[in-house]
């Protein structure tokens, strides 16, 4: 079945700093790949996605290309504010079933 | 996007009773889904509730346990029955919007819930 391997946390950056969170995937078919953002005490959020390969989805200064050679969709961003914080989910779908499957999300945390 | 409303937020529940929490969306959408979060864990589909039908379960989840109802295209709920400390969780209602062509979800705020 598919599965999802996510970068284990927490992340402590400083303030501008780059960042990468590695997501990689199993999938039968073409799945579509997101990562949504939880803030604290808030609900997920889409932050970005892709639909087919070599897509790059982008929100917010984020960016993830989806590389279907090497089955990764990877977070990234140039410069990190505090207002970053939260926990990011990487998440296959099953193609044409609305079906996620999330992976165990990266806490990050942003120092001033 | 849509705007999706779920209640209650919060509650603190004593072992053996039942919770029904709500989700409610302002647009048509297509799917609605429930989820659980337990503490500091990800994300797992309990079902996809279906207008007009039963729910279809993913594995390791019961009618029994969590039944569900969805009597129109916005509005769904979900009960957590005979609630023991492990259901402890926050539970997520999320939707696909009709008429998108992506696969993309929308997720609610979520209800936290306390089982003592």
């Amino acid at each position: 079945g598919n599965s999802v391997t996510q970068m284990e946390g927490p992340v402590t950056l400083s303030e501008e700093a780059f960042l990468t969170i590695n997501c990689t995937y199993t999938a039968t078919g073409y799945p579509s790949l997101f990562w949504y953002v939880q803030y604290p005490g808030e609900g997920l959020q889409l932050l970005l996605k892709a639909t087919k390969a070599d897509d790059k989805g982008s929100n917010k200064g984020f960016e993830a290309t989806y590389r279907k050679e090497t089955t990764s969709f990877h977070l990234e961003k140039g410069s990190v504010q505090v207002s970053d914080s939260a926990v990011y989910f990487c998440a296959p779908s099953t193609s044409g079933t609305y079906k996620y499957i999330f992976g165990t999300g990266t806490r990050l945390k942003v120092l001033a | 996007s849509a705007v999706i409303s779920q209640k209650p937020s919060r509650d603190i529940c004593q072992r053996g009773t039942s919770l029904t929490i709500q989700c409610q969306v302002d647009s048509q959408v297509t799917m609605m889904f429930w989820y659980r979060q337990q503490p500091g864990q990800s994300l797992t589909l309990i079902a996809t509730a279906n207008q007009g039908s039963e729910a279809t379960y993913e594995s390791g989840f019961v009618i029994d346990k969590f039944p569900i109802s969805r009597p129109n295209l916005t509005f769904s709920t979900l009960t957590v029955s005979n609630m023991s400390p492990e259901d402890s969780s926050i539970y997520l209602c999320s939707v696909a919007l009709l008429g998108t062509s992506t696969d993309t979800q929308y997720f609610g705020p979520g209800t936290r819930l306390t089982v003592l």
